[in-house]
């Protein structure tokens, strides 16, 4: 069964410009969240889908980046227009259950996003 | 707020001895824990996790133990092996509002031959 897949696996690009990332989660994992890890700082949770709602999107840094899922399967984080402070590795993760009974997350193996 | 504070951020051992990392939650709610293993350019996956109702798990030369009353838990790693040179994730579940985890700041272990 395949993981969770992200793509792309490292994108560059100069301030102003702007990005798309995409997750495809486990199939069937109804729970998708979006992270980001700053060099050396914390995995820091950025929102949560739940199929195609937002349960929970406080972590996102501003208007700056925009989630979606449409049809509930993959998701895409853009930003735009990219700052410099916007670099980082930018983590999926899926999950079967939610709620107080939240498994285990699954994660891919990320994004790294460089803002020149 | 949400907040896990995780020690060291850098911890080198020597291969055999052993490796304790240590984090802290500020959310008395929080009743999940898990540890997460990122081995260099690959995904963080998970090592071992404990909930609020155990004081200690264990599964072969790793082991986490728990302290709610001073909301503080720790991952010990015994007899130590090069391939558990990694950057080791701390988490606590955050109750309040959608549920979600927190993240420490990474430990950076290596294992000396």
């Amino acid at each position: 069964e395949a993981g969770v897949t992200q793509f792309p696996s490292h994108s560059v690009i100069e301030k102003g410009q702007t990005v798309t990332l995409r997750c495809d989660p486990i199939s069937g994992h109804d729970n998708l969240y979006w992270y980001r890890r700053v060099m050396g700082k914390e995995i820091k949770f950025l929102l949560h889908f739940v199929k195609e709602s937002k349960q929970d999107e406080s972590g996102m840094p501003n208007n700056r980046f925009l989630a979606e899922r449409t049809g509930g399967t993959y998701s895409t984080l853009k930003v735009q227009p990219a700052e410099l402070e916007d670099s980082g590795v930018y983590f999926c993760a899926s999950t079967l259950l939610g709620g107080m009974n939240t498994g285990e997350l699954f994660f891919g193996e990320g994004s790294r996003l460089t803002v020149l | 707020g949400e907040n896990v504070e995780q020690h060291p951020s850098t911890l080198s051992v020597q291969e055999g001895d052993s490796a304790v990392i240590k984090c802290t939650y500020s959310d008395s709610a929080s009743n999940y824990f898990p540890w997460y293993k990122q081995e260099l350019g690959k995904r963080p996956q998970l090592i071992i996790d404990i909930r609020s109702n155990v004081g200690e798990k264990k599964d072969q030369r790793i082991a986490v133990t728990l302290n709610k009353t001073a909301k503080h838990f720790s991952l010990h790693i015994t007899e130590t092996q090069p391939e558990d040179s990694a950057v080791y994730f701390c988490a606590a579940r955050y109750i309040q509002g959608a549920q979600k985890l927190v993240f420490g700041q990474g430990t950076r272990l290596t294992i000396n031959p």
